[in-house]
């Protein structure tokens, strides 16, 4: 398995410029979920996904989308960047999310994004 | 909403030492309790997790941590650290893996 993968690793974009973050998961995994990552904030909660066609909001969801047509894949949107959205970005799945689970959360290598 | 605290987030020690880090979240109802960690330029990795039975738990690389219900606490302890625990530790609650709140985390730095 190759676990959690994320791409890019690295990306650059312009205010008011869009772009889409890839996350896929060959694990089955039902739950899945981005986060991101700034200096002292720990991580906050964007987006999560509880299986295909089915998303909510987190923390921070403002500026971004998200969809699940498949179980494996989870794409992270960012309609038009801002500054403030420089961050790391983290996609993470478990295989169950009701309240009883002890599942391991697992989580990709991150998406470095800088927006000038 | 459930939130977690870390105390002290820059901790710098020499080899050998013992490390504590404070974890103390809030929430009324039955919460799961992870640690994780970050080495420099790695994703999150679970240390351990605490969901029911016995409040001291242990996980990898020698770290453990004990639940203590009464001070909404889980506190993670290695009692002899190496430079390779140099990293960022992050304690997260919830109910089931569903919305984990994270804190903002320590960032060990371990002296050679």
């Amino acid at each position: 398995n190759a676990g959690v993968t994320q791409t890019p690793k690295f990306q650059v974009l312009k205010t008011g410029q869009s772009m889409t973050l890839q996350c896929a998961q060959d694990m089955n995994h039902e739950y899945m979920s981005w986060y991101r990552q700034d200096p002292g904030m720990g991580l906050r909660l964007i987006h999560y996904s509880v299986g295909a066609g089915i998303t909510d909001q987190g923390e921070v969801p403002n500026g971004y989308n998200v969809s699940r047509s498949t179980t494996e894949d989870f794409p992270l949107r960012l309609l038009s960047a801002a500054p403030s959205q420089t961050s790391v970005y983290f996609c993470a799945s478990s295989y169950s999310w009701d309240r009883s689970s002890t599942d391991t959360q697992y989580f990709g290598p991150g998406t470095r994004l800088t927006v000038l | 909403a459930q939130s977690v605290s870390q105390h002290n987030h820059h901790v710098i020690l020499s080899e050998a030492a013992s490390l504590e880090l404070g974890c103390n979240y809030s929430y009324g109802g039955t919460v799961n309790l992870f640690w994780y960690v970050q080495y420099p330029g790695q994703h999150l990795q679970l240390l351990l997790k605490y969901f029911s039975g016995d409040p001291l738990v242990k996980g990898i690389k020698g770290f453990e941590a004990e639940f203590i219900k009464s001070k909404f606490s889980f506190n993670l302890r290695k009692p002899s650290v190496q430079w390779s625990d140099t990293a960022e530790y992050f304690c997260a609650a919830g109910t089931g893996n569903n919305r984990l709140a994270f804190g903002k985390g320590n960032q060990v730095v371990v002296i050679p």
